[in-house]
């Protein structure tokens, strides 16, 4: 059973850059049949997906966050993560890490199988 | 890419059926048969309950059901129990290599 764990700052100063890792356990982030998603939730809103990355560094974003955001990957230390710009008091959320099974598709679809428990992430100065 | 459409709070009696219905438009819930449920309690992360529209991942009860119409996903829930009382999300994929959420449901067991 995959598990994956988020680490990063819960503090960052507005328009500074938010760094944040997702290390993936029980499993093989090199794996082919997944991707490596970013999901953030703002304090009592909804769900909103921001990215995925494959195995290979191919990665996709939700066109709304796609110039501030950017997810890699490091195979050799199982962990992937997302960078995000110009940070505003608006990117204060919970941000979750998840992985999204392709199910023998081209692209995952959003049918996220295995979550990390989130870690919040205040903007303030 | 806009949120899918859910009402933003659905309750019932232990024992009822309620269905939360998730609205897009025909580039995303009608346009492909890849519509996904999720359970979150407050402070933890989500649960995938339901993928492909109507389809279980192991584990999760057969009184949790998909179906979709159109530009309109739903997601019963039959014999409604105390801990089904929660927040419930769906996600659709758009295409492109791009998914969208569901605005969220809160179900209140009376």
């Amino acid at each position: 059973q995959m598990q994956l764990q988020e680490s990063g700052p819960g503090l960052v100063q507005p328009s500074q850059t938010l760094s944040l890792t997702c290390t993936v356990s029980g499993g093989s982030i090199s794996r082919t049949d997944y991707y490596w998603s970013w999901i953030r939730q703002s304090p009592g809103k909804g769900l909103e997906w921001i990215g995925y990355i494959f195995y290979n560094g191919n990665a996709y974003y939700t066109p709304s966050l796609k110039s501030r955001a950017t997810i890699s990957i490091d195979t050799s230390k199982s962990q992937f993560s997302l960078w995000l710009t110009s940070l505003t008091a608006a990117d204060t959320a919970v941000y979750y890490c998840a992985s999204d099974p392709r199910r023998g598709r081209t692209a995952a679809v959003g049918s996220s199988d295995y979550w990390g428990q989130g870690t919040l992430v205040t903007v303030s100065s | 890419q806009s949120a899918l459409t859910q009402p933003r709070s659905v309750s019932g009696s232990p024992g009822q059926s309620v269905t939360i219905s998730c609205t897009g438009t025909s580039s995303d819930v009608g346009g492909h048969n890849y519509v996904s449920w999720y359970q979150q309690y407050p402070g933890k992360a989500p649960k995938l309950l339901i993928f492909d529209v109507t389809e279980r991942p192991s584990g999760v009860p057969d009184r949790f059901s998909g179906s979709k119409s159109g530009n309109t996903a739903s997601l019963t829930i039959s014999g409604l129990q105390a801990d089904d009382e929660a927040d419930y999300y769906c996600s659709s994929y758009t295409g492109w290599y791009a998914y969208v959420f569901g605005t969220g449901t809160e179900v209140t067991v009376l």
